[in-house]
Formats: C-alpha cells, structure tokens, sequence
C-alpha cells in the first residue's frame, strides 16, 4: 500500500534561516510527489511536484523540494524563511495500482510551520 | 487563471435540512474532486468525477450525494447529515486524473446542529 510519512507535527524556525519540512514515501512503481500549503481557513495550495527528470525541483513562492530515491524522500525547503510562511504543509503521493490512476492523492499528516520573527 | 470557486463560504443546518454545496472551475479540466477536511488534518477524499461520470465512491454515506451537471460545476447535495459532519469541504480539479496537480477552493465550512 502507499503511504506518506511527515515526521514532524511541528517546525519552528526563526525568520531568515533556511528550512525544511519532511517527507518520506512508500510506493510501489514511480512515485509521483506533490507538495500543498494551507493557510487557516483556506483550501490547499499547490506549491510544486516531482514526476520525473532533475532531482531538485522548485516550486511556488521560493520553495523547492528534493527528490531522494534511496532515501525515499521529498524534503521541502526554503533557503530564507519568511513570518508569512507559517501555515500548515502537506505532503502527497499520487495513488495509482496496475490498472492506472485513479486520481486519488494520499496526503501526508502534515506539518505546520511556525516561522518567528 | 487557476481559481476553483466554492459556495457558499459557510453553511448552518438542522439534522433533518436539505441543502447543496456548488463549486465551479474554468480551467477546462476534466477531473473534479469532494474532499472533506477536520481541523489541522488532511484532507479526506469523498468522491472524484473524470469526463462527467462518477469514477471513485471512497464509501461515503448516501446521506452525501454528489452531481456533476456539466465539466465545469460539481454539486454536493447534503440530507440528513450528522454533528459529525461538521467540517471543511474541499473542491478540486485537475487537467485529468493522471498525473497533474489539484487546485483546490477555498471550501465551505459545515456546520451540523
């Protein structure tokens, strides 16, 4: 079965110094990796996504992720963290079995992020 | 333009109310998605529709009906919901169920008495 992990609840940082939100994953074939943000009170955002090629990939709002296969990991990071980044992230893995994709995304627990000034 | 619009914002009812919850996309996608959501937990998929028709039925309770009236509106049509209902209900869509991102609304908060 598919799985996502964040094994953190909570991440602090303080404003300017880089940070990092977990994600481990088990899947079975290629994985397909998104990251979403939400702020309180408001639907997801997508903030980027691995389905092949550079291990690096860089999304929305100055973030980016790494795609770690041995690992079996997609760390989200930020090199400066901003107050406005505090909110809550999920991690997902896109659902799919030998028969195709159903659509279905498998969400992490998520993380929020506290980013003091 | 990548908004997904959701209405209305809030919603109050009685056990025993009928009502509808509507979302609207036109982005051309093909893939819409009901999630719902508990507070500081992440979303739970309820039902995704590809090309019009209903392809997942994650074993929502029939007291959950969804509808998909043309590609670009998806209605939620709630009767005889609990308290434990109350919650964030999501919309999305997607270019198609394959591997594309999902653009979320900003959800309708529900709240059961």
């Amino acid at each position: 079965a598919q799985s996502v992990a964040q094994p953190e609840d909570q991440v602090n940082v303080a404003e300017g110094n880089p940070l990092t939100v977990k994600c481990t994953y088990s899947v079975s074939g290629n994985p397909y990796l998104f990251w979403y943000v939400q702020y309180p009170n408001r639907g997801l955002q997508f903030l980027l996504k691995y389905i092949t090629g550079d291990n690096l990939v860089k999304g929305s709002y100055g973030f980016e992720a790494e795609f770690n296969k041995s690992q079996t990991s997609f760390h989200l990071k930020k090199p400066s963290a901003l107050v406005s980044d505090s909110a809550l992230y999920f991690c997902a893995v896109r659902d799919s079995h030998g028969s195709g994709n159903t659509g279905k995304l498998i969400f992490g627990q998520g993380t929020t992020l506290q980013v003091k000034p | 333009d990548t908004e997904v619009t959701q209405t209305p914002k809030h919603l109050v009812m009685g056990m025993t109310n009928k009502k509808s919850l509507k979302c609207e996309q036109h982005m051309g996608h093909r893939a819409m998605y009901w999630y719902k959501q508990k507070a500081k937990k992440p979303p739970e998929l309820m039902f995704v529709y590809s090309y019009e028709k209903l392809s997942i039925n994650e074993s929502v309770p029939s007291r959950f009906s969804p509808e998909c009236p043309n590609s670009s509106l998806l209605n939620l049509h709630l009767h005889a919901l609990q308290p434990e209902d109350s919650a964030l209900y999501l919309c999305a869509s997607s270019q198609s169920i394959d591997v594309y991102e999902q653009y979320f609304g900003p959800g309708t908060r529900l709240t059961v008495t």
